[in-house]
């Protein structure tokens, strides 16, 4: 079936260090990605997508470019800040009623 | 804000017993889903409904069901609490399927002792 697999984190980074988390995807058809972040103690936010391939999601300065030839999903930012610190999840959805996700990758910032 | 409250926030209980948790939204959503998060596995689906009364199981069901008597509300119950229900629970809203946004409520921490 459909998965998703992520980088282990935790990552860990000075303020105003570069940013990439990995991911990478399995399907059969043609998914649409996510990111999603969750920060310490709430639910999970979008933070961009992708619904199909050479499409690049962008918010925040955080930017993902969906890759069909290498099947991944990478996340990346220029300079990340300590408010960055949080769970960040890719996900896929394969156009039915269910996301997938990946198990989370850990981020902390150091000042 | 999607409009999500989740309730109770927090939950102790003991094994055996049956718990119900809430999930209410007033943004006249048509799909609800229930995840579990536990670490290293990251976001599980339960169950998820398409409309009142339109209910389907997600990847892990097994002990638990679910009710929509009306678009706001969705309920997950666990008839028997068990120690390997101990989880955050969260409750995601859409207004279509696959491709279209989830929105996710706060979370309900429980507790199975």
């Amino acid at each position: 079936g459909d998965s998703v697999t992520q980088m282990e984190g935790p990552v860990t980074l000075s303020e105003e260090a570069f940013l990439t988390i990995n991911c990478t995807y399995t399907a059969t058809g043609y998914p649409s990605l996510f990111w999603y972040v969750q920060y310490p103690g709430e639910g999970l936010q979008l933070l961009l997508k992708a619904t199909k391939a050479d499409d690049k999601g962008s918010n925040k300065g955080f930017e993902a470019t969906y890759r069909k030839e290498t099947t991944s999903f990478h996340l990346e930012k220029g300079s990340v800040q300590v408010s960055d610190s949080a769970v960040y999840f890719c996900a896929l959805s394969d156009g039915t009623d269910k996301l997938i996700f990946g198990t989370g990758t850990r981020l902390q910032v150091f000042p | 804000d999607a409009g999500i409250t989740q309730s109770p926030r927090h939950k102790v209980t003991e094994t055996g017993t049956p718990v119900t948790l809430r999930c209410h939204q007033t943004e006249n959503h048509r799909y609800m889903y229930w995840y579990r998060q536990d670490p290293g596995h990251g976001l599980r689906l339960i169950h998820y409904s398409y409309g009142v009364k339109d209910t389907d199981k997600g990847e892990v069901s097994d002990g638990y069901s679910v009710s929509r008597s009306k678009t706001e509300d969705f309920l997950l119950t666990l008839e028997s609490a068990t120690s390997s229900q101990t989880s955050v629970y969260f409750c995601a809203i859409s207004w279509a399927e696959g491709t279209d946004t989830q929105y996710f409520g706060p979370g309900t921490r429980l507790t199975v002792l």
